[in-house]
């Protein structure tokens, strides 16, 4: 069964510092990769996607994938209260079918 | 305003009683998703559709029915045969050359 595996925290971080968020996936032929923040009672709202290996930049947050361990990561930084949040990583494992983690939750501490 | 609106916000419903969740997108997507989530768990996808009067069982279809009759709308229906109908529900929508999903804000259903 393909799986996506998070920490489910809580990750608890200083105002300003950098969180670091965690996913593994088992399938090793997933091709793209996402981020999404869901605040308490809201819907999932997209913030990052990344389809190769490496890093990619987005304003405060940072993307890190590599398919050779099965790992993606997201980085946040300059963290604000205002991040602290549920983080699901998903996994697109072909066609329409995309894997969701159960989430790791972040809070931010002012 | 291009989005996803899902209705009603809040929904309750007596045990035995089918119900009908509604699901409309204006980003011109092809595909539309909905998945379940429930407390400590990841989304769970129900049903997908590709393309009008076309759509697809995803993991945990049972109890559960859909249509797809316009390019907007995606209802999902969740019949009295659903165990556990209690949970979130959330709909989303994507293009066909990329599978980054865009979620409508979610429909909270408590069966008693």
């Amino acid at each position: 069964q393909k799986e996506v595996e998070q920490n489910s925290g809580p990750l608890s971080v200083p105002e300003g510092a950098i969180a670091s968020l965690n996913c593994t996936y088992s399938d090793r032929g997933s091709q793209s990769f996402f981020w999404y923040r869901q605040y308490s009672g809201k819907s999932p709202e997209l913030i990052m996607f990344i389809y190769s290996n490496g890093d990619k930049e987005d304003g405060r947050f940072t993307a890190q994938l590599n398919k050779a361990s099965q790992y993606v990561s997201l980085l946040i930084r300059d963290s604000q209260p205002s991040d602290s949040a549920t983080y699901l990583c998903a996994v697109n494992t072909g066609g329409f079918k995309t894997i969701f983690g159960a989430g790791t939750r972040l809070f931010v501490k002012a | 305003d291009g989005g996803i609106t899902q209705s009603p916000k809040y929904l309750f419903r007596k045990e035995g009683q089918n119900v009908t969740l509604s699901c409309e997108q204006n980003l011109n997507h092809d595909a539309m998703y909905w998945y379940r989530q429930d407390p400590g768990q990841g989304l769970r996808l129900i049903y997908y559709s590709q393309i009008v009067n076309d759509f697809q069982k995803g993991d945990i279809a049972e109890g559960y029915s859909v249509s797809r009759e316009k390019k907007e709308s995606f209802p999902l229906t969740v019949t009295s045969a659903q165990k556990n109908p209690t949970a979130f529900y959330l709909c989303a929508s994507s293009t066909v050359e990329s599978y980054e999903q865009y979620f409508g804000p979610g429909t909270r259903l408590t069966v008693t």
